[in-house]
């Protein structure tokens, strides 16, 4: 069966520090893969979205920025953090092509001080 | 720009009443449709979804959903709500292409009472 991992699942960093999120995804190959952040009352905003190694687009012009290095790894990073940036981060991945469901992981609780 | 649209943020009801949580989407082509559901410290799961056929789909649980293309609508129904529903309840659409991305409403926390 298919695992969705991240971490750390929470971490606090002061601004201006860099970011290193990281999600992996077992039990499937050639994913879409997805970072959302989750804020109170506002759902879940898409971040970055990737369909393939390498493949990576943008949703909301932001601080942050993804990487895919490999098939089942996405990675989410910042080289400065604002304390805008605080918020839950989730991961998620679907069959591709794409429009069908997505699975998500466990999330990370990021906290900027 | 694609939207969904959550008519009621905040829900309260006791255990056995009957739920109905709106969503309404803006988009005039070929939709899929999910309802996620985030219980208290657990990961954001699928509760139902809607791919074609009947517009009328059972989820997990006991939920329920009606796609209504006129409308532009799928509301989540549960006949008798039970303590456990309280959660949280995300309504959320995918148009249809390559890249499978998923537009999300806003969220309703559920509560119920025992």
């Amino acid at each position: 069966s298919q695992t969705i991992h991240q971490w750390p699942a929470t971490l606090v960093q002061p601004v201006g520090s860099p970011l290193s999120l990281e999600c992996t995804v077992e039990g499937t190959s050639n994913p879409n893969l997805y970072w959302y952040r989750q804020a109170a009352g506002r759902g879940l905003q898409l971040l970055f979205y990737s369909v393939g190694i390498g493949q990576i687009s943008s949703e909301v012009p932001q601080n942050l920025s993804a990487s895919r290095p490999q098939d089942r790894q996405f990675i989410l990073s910042s080289k400065k953090l604002l304390l805008s940036d605080s918020g839950f981060y989730l991961c998620a991945w679907s069959v591709r092509p794409g429009g069908y469901e997505q699975y998500f992981g466990p999330g990370t609780r990021l906290t900027v001080t | 720009a694609q939207s969904v649209s959550q008519h009621n943020h905040h829900v309260i009801l006791s255990e056995a009443a009957s739920l109905e949580l709106g969503c309404n989407y803006s988009y005039g082509g070929t939709v899929n449709l999910f309802w996620y559901v985030q219980y208290p410290g657990q990961h954001l799961q699928l509760l139902l979804k809607y791919f074609s056929g009947d517009p009328l789909v059972k989820g997990i649980k006991g939920f329920e959903a009606e796609f209504i293309k006129s409308k532009f609508s799928f509301n989540l129904r549960k006949p008798s709500v039970q303590w456990s529903d309280t959660a949280e309840y995300f309504c959320a659409v995918n148009v249809i292409s390559n890249t499978g991305k998923l537009i999300f409403g806003q969220g309703t926390t559920l509560q119920v009472k025992p």
